[in-house]
């Protein structure tokens, strides 16, 4: 039973537009949730994490919005560049872990063309 | 971000040997690693967490026989993969987190392309 779930394996955005990666999620005891992104044989690489005491949390191009009702999170990427184009996964910890313990969702393939 | 080095980023090894990966944190000690594992189009799965000086906990399903976790120093974590058959044949990728670091992140090594013919 997969407990953090990315819908969409791909997207596809024009440079300059928003990309927007969704993420759900089942469990309600993860409080904490990371995006990660994912070039071909390379580790992942920590985008930006969110906390469920925020719905919002915004670093340069990157936002990230959390709708606990919904246990639902998503990535905003503004504006899209060719360079974003990558993996990206969602991630989710429980606080009960210390935030020791990552689920990962499936990814999204993200590709911005010019 | 704090630097996890993972090596060999690629091996080929032939059926029936045995493999080790080391992942190391250059610039901070890991008091927690992780070692996950990935298949083509599908997540990173957790196969255990190690905490220094202590054995490693494996997720359910995983071989604590055929996959080896020693965890004996402050930045050193290494995987030997047992007797390998080609259905280990994976992606495999550490990561650590501990003192210096913030502690609700992970940083990830580059990850092992692992072939067994």
């Amino acid at each position: 039973d997969q407990q953090v779930k990315q819908n969409s394996p791909s997207l596809s955005v024009q440079e300059g537009r928003i990309s927007i990666l969704n993420c759900d999620y089942t469990n309600s005891m993860f409080d904490y949730f990371l995006w990660y992104k994912k070039y071909p044989a390379e580790g992942p690489t920590f985008l930006i994490s969110i906390s469920s005491i925020k719905d919002k949390n915004e670093d340069g191009r990157f936002t990230v919005f959390l709708n606990k009702s919904a246990k639902h999170l998503s990535l905003h990427i503004v504006p899209s560049q060719p360079g974003d184009s990558a993996v990206y996964f969602c991630a989710a910890s429980p606080m009960n872990s210390g935030y020791s313990t990552l689920t990962f969702g499936k990814g999204t393939m993200l590709l911005v063309s010019p | 971000g704090a630097v996890v080095s993972q090596h060999p980023s690629w091996v080929i090894c032939k059926s029936g040997t045995s493999v080790k990966i080391e992942c190391r944190s250059l610039d901070f000690q890991a008091t927690t690693m992780f070692w996950y594992r990935q298949f083509p189009k599908q997540s990173l799965m957790l196969m255990a967490t190690s905490n220094e000086g202590s054995k490693a906990t494996y997720e359910q399903g995983v071989e604590k026989d055929k996959f080896l976790i020693n965890h004996a120093s402050l930045t050193l974590s290494t995987l030997t993969v047992t007797s390998a058959h080609p259905e280990d044949s994976s992606f495999y990728i550490c990561s650590a987190r501990g003192q210096g670091t913030d502690g609700t992140e992970a940083f990830f090594g580059q990850g092992t392309r692992l072939t067994v013919v």
